[in-house]
C-alpha cells in the first residue's frame, strides 16, 4: 500500500536557522504531494504541494521539490521564525485510484526559540 | 466564505456510550473526508463522502460509520466507545473531482475524550 515516513522528530531550532524536514514516501503510481501545517489547538492548513515530478511547491519561505527517483519531498526553509513553531505533516495523495484520501507522515513537530 | 466547521469542538463520553460528530463543508463542496488523529498512530483515514455516497474506506472497525446529507454536511457515528476512542477527530472538504490539484479545506476538530 501507499505510505510516506518523516524524519523522526521533534526538531529544534533558534531563530533564523535553516531547516530541513525529511519525508520519503512509497506509492504505487504517481501521487501528488503535499505539506500540511498544524498549529496547537487547530486543524490542518496546506501549505504548499506539487503535483508532478520535479514541481517545487513554495508558500511563506518554506519549499519542497518532487523527486521521483528518490522518491521523497523534503521541506525546507532558509530561515525559521519563532512562528514556524507547529507540527508539519507530509502527505500523499492518489486521486485517480482513492478520491480525496491522503496518507500522511506520522508529523514533525518544530519548536523554533528566539 | 466560511471555513469547514465541526461541532462540538470537544466532547466528554464514557465507554460503552455512543457519539456523533458533524462536518459542515465549504459551500459548494461536496465531498467530506473524516480522520482520526492520536498521539500514537497520528493521521488514519476513516472514510469520504462525496454526493451523499461512501467513496472510500479506512481500516476502521464497524463501530465506525458516517452519513452525508443532501446539503452536503456530513456526520460520523462511533457507537460502543472504547478509551482508544480518545482522539481528535477531523474533517476536510473539497470539490470532490480526482483533479490532483484540488485543494482540501480541514476543519478544527472535534476532541473527544472516553473515560
Amino acid at each position: 500500500g501507499n505510505s510516506v515516513t518523516q524524519m523522526e522528530g521533534p526538531v529544534t531550532l533558534s531563530e533564523e536557522a535553516f531547516l530541513t524536514i525529511n519525508c520519503t514516501y512509497t506509492a504505487t503510481g504517481y501521487p501528488s504531494l503535499f505539506w500540511y501545517v498544524q498549529y496547537p489547538g487547530e486543524g490542518l492548513q496546506l501549505l504548499l504541494k506539487a503535483t508532478k515530478a520535479d514541481d517545487k511547491g513554495s508558500n511563506k519561505g518554506f519549499e519542497a521539490t518532487y523527486r521521483k527517483e528518490t522518491t521523497s519531498f523534503h521541506l525546507e526553509k532558509g530561515s525559521v521564525q519563532v512562528s514556524d513553531s507547529a507540527v508539519y505533516f507530509c502527505a500523499l495523495r492518489m486521486s485517480e485510484t482513492s478520491g480525496s484520501r491522503l496518507t500522511f507522515g506520522e508529523g514533525t513537530q518544530l519548536t523554533v526559540n528566539p | 466564505k466560511a471555513g469547514v466547521t465541526q461541532t462540538p469542538r470537544y466532547l466528554i463520553k464514557t465507554r460503552g456510550q455512543q457519539v456523533t460528530l458533524s462536518c459542515s463543508p465549504i459551500s459548494g463542496h461536496r465531498s467530506v473526508s473524516w480522520y482520526q488523529q492520536t498521539p500514537g498512530q497520528g493521521l488514519q483515514f476513516l472514510f469520504e463522502y462525496f454526493s451523499e455516497t461512501q467513496r472510500n474506506k479506512g481500516n476502521f472497525p464497524g463501530r465506525f460509520s458516517g452519513r452525508q446529507f443532501s446539503n452536503s454536511r456530513s456526520e460520523m457515528n462511533v457507537s460502543t466507545l472504547e478509551l482508544g476512542d480518545s482522539a481528535l477527530y477531523l474533517c476536510d472538504s473539497g470539490q470532490g473531482t480526482v483533479a490532483t490539484n484540488e485543494k482540501l479545506f480541514f476543519g478544527s476538530g472535534t476532541q473527544l475524550s472516553v473515560l
